[in-house]
């Protein structure tokens, strides 16, 4: 089964404080996969990739296919990284793949 | 550019009422998709379109129905609305060589 799971529902951190947002996924291929925000009441936006292999709002996140994890990592949070991150898996069949989210909380 | 347009942005409907979701994209993609976000519950599949003239049940199909109108169009159908159908629905469409994902503004729906 294709899957993706984002254990924690919300994470809180203060500011200057490192960040990891955990993803696992289920795939039996070669997988593509994503890391989407949402902040408040905007749509979603694509943040990384793995295949790109950048850095972006300094969030980086490393494709691990022994672990089967997609973990999204920043050394130093800020108030405006707080949102909700959707970590997602491009399909067999066309189809994105969401996990349930992580609404993460930046505190100042 | 305009990207991915939803219409409309809000709606209220009553019980058993039927309403239809628009959706179009700009920017020549193949695929499209229909996702409903709930709190705790992420965004799930509804409904999806890998090309013109093919449409694909997700995770929550049921209560829903889409037409793949042409390249730009994809829309989604409440035939009989429930209150479970209140949600908060995006449209999103990817290239086939790049499956990142554009997404529309959302249609926050209330069924009462």
């Amino acid at each position: 089964a294709q899957r993706v799971t984002q254990p924690e529902k919300l994470l809180s951190v203060f500011k200057g404080a490192p960040v990891e947002l955990k993803c696992n996924y289920s795939y039996s291929g070669s997988p593509e996969l994503f890391w989407y925000v949402q902040y408040s009441r905007q749509r979603l936006q694509l943040l990384l990739r793995h295949i790109s292999r950048e850095s972006i709002k300094g969030f980086t996140a490393d494709l691990n296919k022994g672990e089967t994890s997609f973990h999204l990592k920043k050394p130093f949070a800020q108030e405006e990284d707080s949102a909700m991150y959707y970590c997602a898996l491009g399909g067999s069949q066309g189809n994105l793949i969401f996990g349930k989210g992580t609404k993460l909380s930046v505190k100042p | 550019n305009a990207g991915v347009t939803q219409t409309p942005k809000f709606q209220v409907l009553k019980t058993g009422q039927s309403m239809t979701l628009q959706c179009a994209q700009d920017m020549n993609h193949n695929s499209m998709y229909w996702y409903r976000q709930d709190p705790g519950m992420g965004l799930r599949l509804i409904y999806y379109s890998a090309s013109e003239g093919t449409t694909d049940k997700g995770e929550v199909p049921n209560g829903y129905n889409v037409s793949r109108l042409n390249k730009r169009e994809f829309s989604l159908r409440l035939e009989s609305a429930a209150p479970s159908q209140t949600s908060v629905y995006f449209c999103a469409s990817t290239s086939v060589w790049n499956t990142e994902a554009f997404f529309g503004q959302g249609t926050r729906l209330t069924v009462v």
